[in-house]
């Protein structure tokens, strides 16, 4: 099991500026996930990062909307850039071995973004 | 969309009942996952049933997998409030390669009434 944090746990931002978003885990993961989660709905993967390689991102989702850094194993941020209201969301890091040959995922509590 | 469905949406039940939701989904899968979500907060995984299992217990919970119909459920056995969460299957696919990631179900949100 992992013990994440996210910082901020929750912020409002104006139109137009760009929020990072940062997630700590308490022990070296391979891979790590961002997702965003519109109130009420389900989850919807951002990227993939994994350390020592670029993030993979999911169809929708580019890299100049949401730059993501791996610095290392244990800490990474993804940033919300030129923030429109259609942004405001729940944004969850996860991580992820494959221990056993299974992907099992421990979340972070998220952030939840209000864009005015 | 490879993305699974849930049903019901929504569910509520009172103390003491049992809760059942269900789950399907549209690819071969190496394994199913059930997460539960409390309110505005992170995911907690809960149960993983392989590919290669047709059923499973933990606790109160029970998971069935029917590969054949690609479908799963999740059985909460007398229910209590505390219970009440958003309950989410994931799948994890076969042949994923490096890029594993989970396909992830609409979710039921349940309600468990004192």
């Amino acid at each position: 099991s992992a013990v994440i944090s996210q910082k901020p746990s929750r912020d409002i931002c104006q139109r137009g500026t760009s929020l990072t978003i940062q997630c700590q885990v308490d022990s070296q993961v391979t891979m790590m996930f961002w997702y965003r989660q519109q109130p009420g709905q389900s989850l919807t993967l951002i990227a993939t990062a994994n350390q020592g390689s670029e993030a993979t991102y999911e169809s929708g989702f580019v890299i100049d909307k949401f730059p993501i850094s791996r610095p290392n194993l244990t800490f990474s941020t993804l940033t919300v850039s030129n923030m429109s209201p259609e942004d405001s969301s729940i944004y969850l890091c996860s991580v992820g071995w494959l221990a056993a040959g299974y992907n099992e995922q421990f979340f972070g509590p998220g952030t939840r973004l209000t864009v005015l | 969309s490879q993305q699974g469905e849930e049903d019901p949406q929504a569910l509520s039940i009172q103390e003491g009942e049992n809760a059942t939701m269900n789950c399907s989904y549209k690819t071969s899968i190496n394994n199913l996952q059930w997460y539960r979500q409390n309110s505005g907060r992170g995911l907690v995984h809960q149960i993983l049933i392989r590919s290669n299992e047709r059923e499973k217990h933990s606790g109160r919970l029970r998971v069935t997998l029917d590969t054949s119909k690609k479908s799963s459920s999740l059985l909460i056995t007398a229910s209590r409030a505390a219970d009440t969460a958003s309950y989410f299957c994931a799948t994890d696919l076969i042949n994923a390669g490096n890029n594993r990631k989970l396909i992830w179900g609409l979710g039921t949100s349940l309600a468990v009434n004192p």
